[in-house]
């Protein structure tokens, strides 16, 4: 089976500029969240949907960051305009809610904002 | 706010040895408790979870949780170069889906 699926990998853009980051979750999973990784913080929470609704952005941290999941299979976490101190490992994570909340992270999106 | 602790070591350990990995939370309401494990550059990868206290074994891997003292730690028996890598514990709160994860524990496994 696949797992959680992003892209892109890697993105490099300019202080100022749009970024869309992508996530395909495993089939079947019901839950979807956004994390960030930076040396500083550690791994913390964006946001997560379930069924498609989002049920907690307290982790978003401010309005340049906007998720959507707009079906089952695909959400986006965006940032505009972006800014250096955004530059961090973005991870999405999907989990079912039939079980202990196992939650399965993609392979992330590294993104420098230069 | 609720914390999740670890010591970020590095905990240096020999080939063949035990690695224990501590981690303490601070909220008593903590339901259930899960050791990922990420190489470096790489996305964390689930290890085990446990949720009701004493010890629950996988492999080498033995977790363990005593909520009272609320901790939770993770055994590596028979430590191998390639379990070096970060090892990070996170807590999921009551009536919360998201995990509070820690800083991780960076493992050292010395051939």
């Amino acid at each position: 089976d696949a797992g959680v699926i992003q892209s892109p990998r890697h993105e490099v853009t300019e202080m100022g500029q749009e970024v869309t980051l992508r996530c395909k979750p495993i089939s079947g999973h019901d839950y979807l969240f956004w994390y960030r990784q930076t040396m500083m913080r550690g791994l913390e929470l964006l946001i997560y949907f379930n069924n498609n609704v989002p049920i907690d952005d307290s982790g978003m941290p401010e309005d340049r960051f906007s998720a959507k999941m707009p079906n089952a299979s695909f959400s986006t976490l965006k940032i505009q305009p972006s800014e250096p101190r955004d530059s961090a490992v973005y991870f999405c994570a999907s989990s079912f809610s039939q079980g202990y909340n196992e939650q399965f992270f993609g392979p992330g999106t590294r993104l420098t904002v230069l | 706010q609720k914390e999740v602790e670890q010591n970020s070591g590095p905990l240096s350990v020999p080939e063949g040895a035990i690695a224990s990995l501590n981690c303490t939370y601070s909220d008593r309401g903590s339901q259930s408790f899960f050791w990922y494990r990420q190489y470096s550059g790489k996305s964390p990868e689930l290890i085990m979870f446990i949720y009701s206290n004493g010890d629950k074994e996988d492999g080498r891997f033995t977790a363990q949780l005593n909520k009272a003292s609320q901790y939770v730690s993770l055994l590596i028996r028979d430590s191998q170069p390639s379990d070096s890598a970060t090892y990070l514990c996170a807590v999921k709160e009551a009536g919360r889906r998201a995990l509070t994860f820690g800083s991780g524990t960076r493992l050292q496994v010395q051939p």
